[in-house]
């Protein structure tokens, strides 16, 4: 079935310092990727996404790579803050069934 | 503009009960999918209703139900509760226009002792 594998599961950085989280996925056919960002005891929030004809966006000190190819996709994030620590998900849609299947989880820790 | 909202927020059941979790979608939005949060986990799919209908489902036993209103509102239904149904229910919304970005509730904490 369909799989997104996410690395690190636990990323800790300084303040300032570039945090790279990346993903995988199975289904070929998935040509939407959105990351969410999610605070202890919150909802998870959209934080930026990409579509399969991009390889690239772009928002502030976010961005996210997109290898069809490879299927790889990646969030950047640069300079960052300790308001920057949560659990962050990647996610693959569309392919044959249509859902939105999330990875792991990376818990980030901006250590001030 | 209202965003997603879900009720009750915390939901407290014993092993063999039924619950109904309720959800309303962001102003605009027609399609709602149900995701099962465990915890340290990420969401896991449960289905998705649209105009009414469940139109994609994920790896979940027939125990798990949904049910959409014509207002777009959605509820979740689970019968006959295990221990392990224990976690964070959330419901999303989104337009079912190409691939539109989901945007979730706060989620409802079900307990099961």
């Amino acid at each position: 079935g369909e799989n997104v594998e996410q690395h690190p599961s636990t990323l800790s950085v300084q303040e300032g310092d570039s945090a790279v989280i990346k993903c995988t996925y199975s289904d070929s056919a998935s040509n939407y990727f959105p990351w969410y960002k999610q605070e202890l005891g919150k909802r998870p929030q959209l934080i930026i996404d990409i579509r399969s004809n991009v390889g690239e966006k772009k928002d502030q000190r976010i961005a996210v790579t997109l290898n069809k190819t490879a299927k790889h996709f990646s969030l950047h994030i640069t300079e960052t803050q300790p308001e920057d620590s949560a659990v962050y998900f990647c996610a693959a849609f569309g392919g044959a069934t249509n859902k939105l299947i999330f990875g792991t989880g990376t818990l980030l820790a901006v250590q001030p | 503009d209202a965003g997603v909202t879900q009720s009750p927020t915390h939901l407290i059941k014993t092993r063999g009960q039924q619950v109904t979790l309720r959800c309303s979608p962001k102003s605009g939005h027609d399609t709602v999918s149900w995701y099962q949060q465990a915890l340290g986990q990420g969401p896991q799919f449960i289905f998705q209703y649209y105009e009414e209908e469940e139109r994609q489902r994920g790896n979940f036993p027939d125990r798990f139900s949904g049910h959409q209103f014509p207002n777009y509102s959605s509820e979740l239904n689970v019968n006959a509760l295990l221990l392990g149904d224990s976690a964070l229910y959330l419901c999303a919304s989104s337009s079912p226009r190409g691939n539109q970005p989901q945007h979730f509730g706060d989620g409802t904490r079900l307990s099961i002792l």
